[in-house]
């Protein structure tokens, strides 16, 4: 089946350290891979996505890339903010039968000291 | 703002009750799906519409439904509500129905089940 396995969190950084948020999957057939965020008491927000094997996506200084030999997509940032505090998911979806869901990894909780 | 429009934002009901969440999707888009994050289970797929129709199914329950309106706001109705059926409930919504496409999240609806 699909699945979706990203890191433990929760992770504390501070301000302007190097952020990485290791996510890999599994899945039939050829997904499309996401970063959503979540801000405190909001919905989600789609961050980035690749929708194919060495694409790389990036938005607000945050990376991935779509990695097929190692299943993966880390999210990766060279200098957070106290504002980048939230919980990140990975996730993937798959087209299966004319219909397209998302699968999410469990959330990665990260904090930002000043 | 994503465009996707979830009504009530707080939900606080008895068990045995039943209540409906309203989701309008961004102008456009076609395809409403709805999802349940709670602190035991993540972040998890119910059902997803189409133009009207049911397109799939996920981990919803039988005390669930769901449906799509021909203006295409969507409603999840929770009936006989348990302790357990407290959670987040995001609606999501994209242009399609499969493909690529890019899903955007309302800010959800709290249920609180007392």
């Amino acid at each position: 089946g699909n699945s979706v396995t990203q890191m433990e969190g929760p992770v504390t950084l501070s301000e302007e350290a190097f952020l990485t948020i290791n996510c890999t999957y599994t899945a039939t057939g050829y997904p499309s891979l996401f970063w959503y965020v979540q801000y405190p008491g909001e919905g989600l927000q789609l961050l980035l996505k690749a929708t194919k094997a060495d694409d790389k996506g990036s938005n607000k200084g945050f990376e991935a890339t779509y990695r097929k030999e190692t299943t993966s997509f880390h999210l990766e940032k060279g200098s957070v903010q106290v504002s980048d505090s939230a919980v990140y998911f990975c996730a993937l979806s798959v087209s299966q039968g004319g219909s397209e869901k998302l699968v999410f990894g469990k959330g990665t909780k990260l904090t930002v000291n000043p | 703002d994503s465009g996707v429009t979830q009504t009530p934002k707080h939900l606080i009901t008895a068990t045995g009750q039943r209540v409906t969440l309203r989701c309008s999707p961004r102008s456009g888009d076609l395809s409403v799906y709805w999802y349940q994050q709670s602190l035991d289970q993540g972040l998890q797929f119910l059902i997803q519409y189409y133009n009207g129709e049911e397109r799939a199914k996920g981990n919803i329950l039988e005390r669930f439904s769901a449906q799509q309106f021909p203006d295409l706001h969507s409603e999840l109705n929770l009936s006989s509500l348990e302790l357990g059926d407290s959670a987040l409930y995001f609606c999501a919504s994209s242009v399609q129905a499969g493909g690529t496409d890019t899903q955007y999240f309302g800010p959800g609806t709290r249920l609180t089940v007392l």
